[in-house]
């Protein structure tokens, strides 16, 4: 398996423009995750999927964000508009669901965003 | 945000001496984890921890899950140059909650 793939690797915008991030999952796997890491906050979790479906998006900072699964096999993460505090790199994780206490989440490369 | 204290912020060490380091948290966990992340790239899973007072090894590395179950190490033996990178501790709750540390970076000279 090729891992979780996250398109693009890097992203320079203006401030007031939408950025859409892309996931690919694992295939098979039932959960996907966002995640933010910046030097002042590290590795924060925005929102995860089960089945394609949202189940904690509390950590999203503000309506600015969005996420979406719309199949088993992409999800979206937009901000629009965009603001130069939101430049970070953003992680998709991915987990099956064989069991929940023993599989852990595997990250893609990232997407480094840049908002000028 | 982070729940998870991990130390130290960071280490520089000769190749071949052993590394230690670890986190604490106020809240107990069911997994501990333990990531490496190199320059660019995403997190790697190095170990993976399900049992308080589990001890497991994965080649030079070494993890133990604390048996109060809100902390653990990890110990790296014989430190090599690609060694160098961040390695992140992470505690999962049976809720799906997951929480990183701030990350342990380490140099390693040759």
């Amino acid at each position: 398996d090729a891992g979780v793939i996250q398109s693009p690797r890097h992203e320079v915008t203006e401030m007031g423009q939408e950025v859409t991030l892309r996931c690919k999952p694992i295939s098979g796997h039932d959960y996907l995750f966002w995640y933010r890491q910046t030097m002042m906050r590290g590795l924060e979790l925005l929102i995860y999927f089960n089945n394609n479906v949202p189940i904690d998006d509390s950590g999203m900072p503000e309506d600015r964000f969005s996420a979406k699964m719309p199949n088993a096999s992409f999800s979206t993460l937009k901000i629009q508009p965009s603001e130069p505090r939101d430049s970070a790199v953003y992680f998709c994780a991915s987990r099956p669901h064989r069991d929940y206490l023993t599989d852990t989440q595997y990250f893609g490369p990232g997407t480094r965003l840049t908002v000028l | 945000g982070q729940q998870l204290n991990q130390s130290p912020q960071s280490m520089f060490i000769q190749e071949g001496e052993d590394v230690s380091m670890n986190c604490t948290s106020s809240s107990i966990f069911n997994t501990w984890l333990w990531y490496k992340q190199d320059p660019g790239e995403g997190p790697v899973l190095l170990i993976a921890l399900y049992k308080a007072g589990e001890l497991t090894s994965n080649g030079r590395l070494t993890a133990q899950f604390g048996i109060t179950r809100k902390d653990s190490f990890l110990n790296i033996s014989a430190s090599i140059p690609s060694d160098v990178g961040i390695y992140f501790c992470a505690g999962q709750s049976i809720n799906n909650d997951m929480r990183f540390g701030a990350g342990t970076r380490l140099t390693v000279k040759p």
